[in-house]
């Protein structure tokens, strides 16, 4: 089955313990993107990856990294946690064709998200 | 700055009526538009997605409309059925790597 798994799917920490959400996808996807949910807020991009090795911040990164060194793995690491990073987190992954969103293969099929407690 | 809005924050339908969701952009550059459907404990998932070229895309009970001078886009479902309830959050994106999500706008739709 297609689909995007992240773990945990639930967590609760305390301020400054390092942890790192994982997210696999066996789609043979290019684009690896992670989102924060909030209240009011909507869906926030936190960073997002093109490809193996090439990464870039989203809208909100502050507080947060990635790596990508194999195609189906994109794991999200918070250094320090801090309770501001309390949220609910997504991860997900498409083709991504060349000219960007305007493709029919830019649909992103998303994991079944983590919610994070920070204390 | 949000690009994207959905000033509805909820929205409850009767079974068997119209649901009308609506979504306003402010970025001119955006030329694709994507509605996605999220059921609580689980991940969004893609519904309907309509090019700036078409003004009107549908896919069975749902169709999206596209305004471009309004800079407008709507969603409707009909008829509306219980499992249509769910959060329904309108995406943006041009021709960058980005796609720009809304604050989504919870549908109940009640017997």
């Amino acid at each position: 089955e297609a689909q995007v798994t992240q773990n945990p799917r639930y967590l609760i920490t305390v301020t400054g313990k390092k942890l790192t959400v994982t997210c696999s996808q066996n789609m043979n996807h290019e684009y690896m993107s992670w989102y924060r949910q909030d209240p009011g807020l909507g869906l926030r991009q936190i960073y997002y990856s093109m490809n193996v090795e090439a990464t870039d911040k989203g809208d909100v990164p502050e507080g947060y990294k990635v790596s990508r060194k194999e195609k189906r793995n994109f794991p999200l690491i918070l250094e320090s946690p801090s309770p501001n990073q309390t949220s609910l987190y997504f991860c997900a992954s498409s083709l991504w064709a060349s000219g960007g969103a305007n493709s029919g293969a830019n649909v992103l099929t998303f994991g079944a998200g983590s919610r994070l407690t920070v204390l | 700055d949000q690009q994207v809005k959905q000033n509805s924050p909820s929205l409850s339908v009767q079974e068997g009526r119209i649901s009308i969701l609506n979504c306003d952009y402010t970025n001119s550059m955006f030329d694709y538009f994507l509605w996605y459907k999220k059921y609580p404990a689980e991940g969004p998932t893609f519904l309907i997605s309509i090019s700036s070229i078409k003004d009107k895309n549908e896919d069975g009970r749902f169709t999206v409309f596209l305004n471009k001078s309004a800079k407008h886009l709507s969603l409707h479902i009909v008829p509306s059925q219980p499992g249509d309830s769910a959060v329904y959050f309108c995406a943006a994106g041009d021709n960058t790597d980005k796609l720009i999500f809304g604050t989504g706008t919870r549908l109940q739709v009640f017997p």
